[in-house]
C-alpha cells in the first residue's frame, strides 16, 4: 500500500464549479500535512497547510480527519487557472515529507 | 524570494556515462533534498541532507550518490547512468528543523539516458 494514495484523475470541470479532492494516507504518526500544486512542466509549490480544525485560503479549503487517515481539499468557483496536478504531501519518518501521486485537475470554460 | 537553481533543464547522457546534477539555494536553508518524478509513482525521495558534509538516504538511493561540500550547495551522482534513470530529477531545500517548513523546489533536470 502507498503511504499516501490520491485519485489520479483526471477531473474536468467547468469554470466555476465546486470541486473536492480527497487523500489517504498510512502513517497514523503523521503530524503535518499539505497540498501543493504542480503546474505542467513546472515544480510543485505549497498550496496550503492542512491544520486539524480545518483551513480556508480564499476559495480553497483543507480538512483534516485524524481518525480515517483522511486529507481532503476544496475548491470553489474553478477558474481556468486552478488547471494543475494537486499533490498530498504528509510527514513520514524523520524529517521527510512524503508526496502522493497527485490528482489532475482540468477547468475547462 | 527563495530561489533553488538546477544546473540544467534537459540533460542527455549514454548508459554508463557519470551524470553530476547540481543544485544551489541561497537562503542559507540547513535541508536539501533530491526527488525523482515518474508518471504514476510522484515524487520518490532519492537522498536529503541536513548539514553540510551530512547525507541521509531516501527511498530508493540505489545507483545514486550525493555531495555537500557547502551549505548552499547539494550534488547528485549517477555513477554510471541506466536507460531506468531516465526521468524528472527534482531539488528542494527547506529551513528549519520543524517539518512545517516550507519545501521550495529547483525547476528540475529531465533526464534521458539512452
Amino acid at each position: 500500500r502507498k503511504e499516501v494514495e490520491q485519485d489520479p484523475g483526471p477531473f474536468n470541470v467547468p469554470e466555476g464549479a465546486t470541486v473536492a479532492f480527497n487523500c489517504t494516507y498510512s502513517n497514523s504518526a503523521s503530524q503535518s500535512f499539505f497540498w501543493y500544486r504542480q503546474d505542467c512542466r513546472k515544480e510543485p509549490k505549497l498550496l496550503m497547510s492542512v491544520y486539524s480544525s480545518g483551513n480556508e485560503d480564499g476559495r480553497f479549503t483543507a480538512q483534516l480527519n485524524r481518525a480515517s487517515q483522511y486529507i481532503s481539499l476544496l475548491i470553489r468557483d474553478s477558474k481556468l487557472s486552478d488547471s494543475a496536478t494537486y499533490l498530498c504531501v504528509v510527514n513520514g519518518d524523520g524529517n521527510k515529507l512524503v508526496f502522493g501521486a497527485g490528482t489532475i485537475l482540468r477547468v475547462k470554460s | 524570494d527563495v530561489k533553488v537553481t538546477q544546473s540544467s533543464r534537459y540533460l542527455v547522457k549514454r548508459t554508463g556515462e557519470k551524470v553530476f546534477l547540481e543544485c544551489v539555494q541561497d537562503m542559507d536553508h540547513e535541508n536539501m533534498f533530491w526527488y525523482r518524478q515518474d508518471p504514476g509513482l510522484g515524487l520518490r525521495l532519492i537522498y536529503f541532507s541536513y548539514d553540510v558534509k551530512m547525507k541521509e538516504k531516501g527511498d530508493i538511493p540505489e545507483g545514486y550518490s550525493v555531495s555537500r561540500e557547502k551549505k548552499e550547495r547539494f550534488s547528485l551522482i549517477l555513477e554510471s547512468a541506466s536507460t531506468n534513470q531516465t526521468s524528472m530529477y527534482l531539488c528542494a531545500s527547506r529551513a528549519g528543523t520543524g517539518i512545517s517548513y516550507e519545501q521550495y523546489f529547483g525547476p528540475g533536470t529531465r533526464l534521458t539516458v539512452t
